[in-house]
């Protein structure tokens, strides 16, 4: 079945770099557009950014545009999401998400368990 | 677009029937998706495109509404349908696949 599995979270302070992956297994990760989705401490999910299946394509939420960069490596079915100038307001369980779809828009099929990110001084 | 479910919180018994609702800012045609949320899970899509379910969500789930208004009932809740439901449309381009803030269903 679908697996994927963030890992690289931690504390770090504001202004700092974090790089997050996801491993994904049990499906063919090139042929499916992936997300990454946060959820601050007690609040709601936020939509962050999409890569395409072939990575030509790249969107971002306006909250991160120009501080976080999504990348993936088909050959070792593997997510990334690079996060720059980190705020304390980055804080929060970062998701990847499989795209239910070749598309970049569509819903989001399969999730993991997420990784912890704090950004605090 | 801005999603906006309501009510926030809703308490209720096992076996009531509930309707949950969310409005987008703008019409999102039928892409539209439920999500629901346990404490310390992700979230698990329920259903897809106003109204298909997802292969193994229970009838009891089910979905309707089109252009702005959407609802997700549940037709008679079970204890382990407490939790928090996400409506997500993923309609707009360039891609900001937005959520809404979400709906508490809890034990009265």
């Amino acid at each position: 079945q679908v697996r994927l599995v963030e890992s690289g979270g931690g504390v770090v302070k504001p202004g700092k770099s974090l790089r997050l992956s996801c491993a994904a297994s049990g499906f063919t990760f090139g042929t499916s557009a992936m997300h990454w989705v946060r959820q601050a401490p007690g609040k709601g999910l936020e939509w962050l950014a999409v890569i395409s299946n072939d990575a030509r394509e790249k969107y971002y939420a306006d909250s991160v545009k120009g501080r976080f960069t999504v990348s993936r490596d088909n050959f070792r079915n593997t997510l990334f999401l690079q996060m720059n100038s980190l705020r304390i307001e980055d804080s929060g369980v970062y998701y990847c998400a499989k795209g239910m779809t070749v598309m970049v828009i569509t819903t989001f099929d399969d999730w993991g368990q997420g990784t912890e990110l704090t950004v605090s001084s | 677009i801005v999603m906006t479910q309501s009510p926030a919180t809703l308490s209720v018994s096992p076996g009531e029937r509930v309707t949950l609702s969310c409005r987008s800012s703008r019409s999102v045609s039928n892409k539209l998706a439920w999500y629901q949320q346990k404490p310390g899970q992700p979230p698990r899509l329920l259903i897809y495109d106003v109204s298909t379910r997802v292969r193994g969500i229970p009838a009891r789930f089910s979905g309707s509404g089109s252009g702005t208004e959407f609802t997700l009932t549940i037709s008679s809740l079970q204890s382990e349908d407490f939790a928090v439901y996400y409506c997500q449309q993923y309609n707009n381009w360039p891609p900001n696949l937005t959520f809404g803030g979400g709906t508490k269903v809890e034990i009265k």
